[in-house]
């Protein structure tokens, strides 16, 4: 079946760090490809996205690159910030039935970053 | 330009009880999708519509659960006869159609004592 896996937090890293957040999936066709994050007391919100092979999605500061043949989507960031402390989301969707695009979903990595 | 509503923000109720939950979606925006966020079962899709089209009921977790949307725009939720393990934050989400993005609501949390 079609499936998210991402890494395992929390993780915790000091502020300028380097940040990678892994994500594989397992997907029957051509997935587009979803990072989303939920800061602290907030709602779910769109980070970035990638509908196809190779494409890059980028978003303040945070990048993700579509690639087919890992199958993975794995989020970067250069330098985080304390503002970044949040939880992270790895995602896919499939053109279904019925044009049924529901969102198939990691499990989420808690991120905190201390100043 | 306002974004998915959702209504009430949290809501308490007593096992067996029946509750509804609301979402306004996005004006303009066709689609309009159900999920769970719990604990132990991190994010589930429960259910989604389309404009005019029967709702894909695929991800309802039992018959106690059942939605409906009127005029394609406002969705309701309903869980009867509450049980503990429907304690859980519920999220609506709607998209154009036309691309693949959801953009959720705030959620209602949701809790059965």
């Amino acid at each position: 079946g079609n499936s998210v896996t991402q890494m395992e937090g929390p993780v915790t890293l000091s502020e300028e760090a380097f940040l990678t957040i892994n994500c594989t999936y397992t997907a029957t066709g051509y997935p587009s490809l979803f990072w989303y994050v939920q800061y602290p007391g907030e709602g779910l919100q769109l980070l970035l996205k990638a509908t196809k092979a190779d494409d890059k999605g980028s978003n303040k500061g945070f990048e993700a690159t579509y690639r087919k043949e890992t199958t993975s989507f794995h989020l970067e960031k250069g330098s985080v910030q304390v503002s970044d402390s949040a939880v992270y989301f790895c995602a896919l969707t499939l053109d279904n039935a019925g044009n049924n695009r529901k969102l198939i979903w990691g499990l989420g990595t808690s991120l905190a970053v201390n100043p | 330009g306002a974004g998915v509503s959702q209504s009430p923000s949290n809501k308490v109720t007593e096992k067996g009880k029946d509750v509804e939950l609301r979402c306004d979606p996005i004006s303009g925006h066709t689609a309009l999708y159900w999920y769970r966020q719990s604990l132990g079962q991190g994010l589930e899709f429960l259910i989604y519509f389309q404009g005019n089209s029967a709702p894909d009921k695929s991800g309802l977790p039992s018959d106690r659960f059942s939605a409906e949307r009127t005029g394609g725009s406002v969705s309701t939720l309903t869980i009867q006869r509450t049980q503990q393990e429907d304690s859980a934050v519920y999220l609506c989400a709607s998209s154009s159609g036309l691309a693949p993005e959801q953009f959720f609501g705030p959620g209602t949390r949701l809790t059965v004592l």
